[in-house]
């Protein structure tokens, strides 16, 4: 089956310019989540989706960061303004349905974020 | 927050069992025990998890101690390839996937 797919790869822009990541989970997963992480340190959970609602944005910098998942497939996240210390790897996840014992995530390869 | 302490580093001899430790004292009865793996430059890789038996499948095998709170991560024969952070996670149901710093693993031929 076909993976967790994320574009763009890399991407470099000036502070306070504004960037856009998407995400295609696999298909039929009903749980999305996006992590941030900063080099050098484990992935941070900054929001899950169970279909198109939000199950948990607690860690979403919510003056700056957006996601939608419109149709519960596809998922953007959004960062307006940026600034230098959003410079990360931004990772998208999916699993099948929330909550139950099997759902290992299965993670794409990330976009790389760089802001100067 | 993190609910698990792991080292920060383990080198592992080429074709030897990797052994690496997790310690999570203040496990819950209906947390499970997950293992990840990040290779440089890639997303997070699932590697197994458990409630409290020990599990094998074909990457690894996950060592539970009866009162739960420490487990092990055994890769029988590490290869180069192995080379990664691992995180140890515990997760309640339908809780969300928290990862720590995890262990940088440094398989040496």
């Amino acid at each position: 089956e076909a993976g967790v797919a994320q574009s763009p790869r890399y991407k470099i822009i000036e502070k306070r310019q504004s960037v856009a990541f998407w995400c295609n989970p696999i298909s039929g997963h009903a749980t999305l989540y996006w992590y941030q992480q900063i080099l050098g340190q484990g992935p941070k959970l900054l929001i899950q989706f169970q279909n198109n609602g939000v199950v948990d944005d607690s860690q979403l910098p919510k003056d700056r960061f957006s996601a939608e998942r419109l149709k519960g497939v596809d998922s953007t996240l959004k960062i307006q303004p940026a600034k230098l210390e959003d410079s990360a790897v931004y990772l998208c996840a999916s699993s099948r349905i929330w909550g139950q014992d099997n759902t290992e995530a299965f993670f794409g390869q990330g976009t790389r974020l760089t802001v100067v | 927050d993190a609910k698990t302490t792991q080292p920060t580093s383990m080198d592992c001899a080429e074709g030897r069992a990797a052994n690496l430790p997790c310690n999570h004292s203040t496990i819950s009865g209906n947390e499970y025990v997950y293992w990840y793996r990040q290779i440089h430059s890639q997303g997070p890789q699932y590697i197994i998890h458990g409630l409290k038996n020990n599990e094998t499948n074909e990457m690894a095998s996950l060592i539970i101690t009866e009162d739960r709170k420490s487990s092990t991560l055994i890769l029988p024969h590490a290869t180069l390839r192995d080379t990664a952070v691992y995180y140890c996670i515990v997760r309640g149901y339908g809780n969300k996937l928290v990862f720590g710093a995890g262990t940088i693993l440094r398989v040496k031929s």
